[in-house]
């Protein structure tokens, strides 16, 4: 079975563009939860997906957005970046979601904003 | 005061040496994950708990729903066990995580 795929790998965008990631789930995974990782504040949740529908969110503003599609791919927008916005950003599938099921992390898309 | 602690940040063994990490948390929750991230950056998770004990080969994950804390411990380290521990605990709404611990297993 293929693991979850995250596209692309890396990415340089400049301040005040926007920008879409891409993760494709397990198959069969219905759920779909995005983090942010910086050194400075470590792991942060962002948000989570469940069959087309956003069931959970971190404290992040409005800028960061996401959808989910009806074969349970992912993407999350980001716009107007900022500097701050640099960071790996993760995306995780599992079969039922939160709570209580257990997460496959794809190997992250990370994106620098100059 | 974080709501996720982890102890201790940086942690230097021996190959053979047995390992503990720990991690406190102050807020109620559903389930803690222990996650493995290499250099590079892809995080593996290693178990997730709500109650008990779980082992997986050299792994063994423990909590303490009263006292709120968990333990990662690591039997017979090796290096290729050097990475960075992460404590994530799952709440109804979100997921919070500790810092980190870095280990380093030297051969």
């Amino acid at each position: 079975k293929a693991g979850v795929t995250q596209t692309p790998r890396y990415l340089i965008k400049t301040r005040g563009q926007q920008v879409t990631l891409s993760c494709s789930p397990i198959s069969g995974h219905r759920s779909v939860s995005w983090y942010q990782q910086t050194p400075g504040q470590g792991l942060q949740f962002l948000f989570e997906y469940f069959s087309e529908t956003q069931r959970n969110k971190g404290n992040f503003p409005g800028r960061f957005s996401g959808r989910q599609f009806s074969n349970s791919r992912s993407e999350m927008n980001v716009s107007t970046l900022e500097l701050g916005d640099s960071a790996l950003y993760l995306c995780a599938s599992s079969l039922a979601g939160q709570p209580n099921s257990p997460l496959h992390f794809g190997n992250g898309t990370r994106l620098t904003v100059t | 005061k974080n709501e996720v602690e982890q102890s201790p940040q940086n942690l230097t063994a021996q190959e053979g040496e047995f390992i503990t990490i720990n991690c406190s948390y102050s807020v109620g929750i559903s389930a803690l994950h222990w996650l493995q991230q290499h250099p590079g950056g892809g995080i593996v998770s290693l178990f997730m708990l709500s109650s008990g004990k779980k082992k997986h080969g050299r792994l063994i994950a423990t909590i303490n729903i009263q006292e709120k804390h968990s333990s990662l411990h690591i039997t017979a380290s090796h290096p290729r066990d050097s990475a960075v521990y992460i404590c994530a605990v799952e709440g109804d709404n979100d997921m919070r995580f500790g810092a980190g611990t870095r280990l380093t297993v030297k051969p």
